[in-house]
């Protein structure tokens, strides 16, 4: 069974940068056909896909956040990294990761991460 | 700026069947935008349940549904159950990049 687990710090001073680790267990990071992306929610709202790589490296991002935003992948651990820069209070949220499959038939986030409560705050 | 809506709030009756929409800002929402849908409770992540418009996962129930109707994307639950209450959002991809609805809150009462 594909297990997901973010982790990093719960806390993080304004205009500083956001860093978090998914650790993928049950499968491989390096497995064709799969991406693998970081979403977010605002305490009380709704989703919003921030960004999401390829085994190899290739990235693709959210525009409204892509200035900020850099995701990478470590295949040795098997896990992938969010790095979110110029944080404010807006970017406090519950962050997921999960497993994204973009194909020609199909397209889906299907096993996701627990979420990690991320607040930015001096 | 795309957006993607979904109803606010619904509530069904046990046992009964309700249909949520998704919509989509630019026009009619067809298969190519792989429509997903997923199921949300109070303090845990989202569970994908519909995948490219009518796909199931293995562990989707079978009263969950997927189809397009009327220019929607539509999550049909059938024979509802008082465990089915929850937040459900859509998920479109617009040129791959995957938009979220604002999801819609079902209560079963």
């Amino acid at each position: 069974q594909l297990q997901l687990q973010e982790s990093g710090p719960g806390l993080v001073k304004p205009s500083e940068t956001l860093s978090l680790t998914c650790t993928v267990s049950g499968g491989s990071i390096s497995s064709s056909s799969y991406y693998w992306g970081w979403i977010r929610q605002p305490p009380g709202k709704g989703l919003e896909w921030i960004g999401s790589i390829y085994y190899s490296g290739s990235t693709y991002y959210n525009p409204s956040l892509k200035s900020r935003v850099t995701i990478s992948v470590d295949t040795s651990k098997n896990q992938f990294s969010l790095k979110l820069s110029s944080v404010t209070a807006a970017d406090t949220a519950v962050y997921y990761c999960a497993r994204h499959i973009i194909a020609a038939a199909f397209r889906h986030l299907d096993y996701w991460g627990q979420g990690t409560l991320v607040t930015v705050s001096s | 700026q795309t957006v993607v809506t979904q109803e606010p709030s619904l509530t069904v009756s046990p046992g009964g069947t309700v249909t949520l929409t998704c919509a989509s800002s630019t026009g009619a929402v067809t298969s190519g935008y792989y429509p997903n849908w997923f199921q949300q409770k109070p303090g845990q992540a989202p569970r994908a349940l519909i995948y490219s418009t009518s796909n199931k996962h293995s562990w989707t129930p079978a009263r969950f549904s997927g189809s397009l109707l009327g220019g929607k994307a539509a999550l049909t639950l059938s024979g509802v159950q008082p465990e089915d209450e929850a937040e459900y959002y859509c998920l479109l991809y617009y040129g791959g990049a995957p938009v979220f609805g604002g999801g819609t809150q079902l209560t079963v009462l």
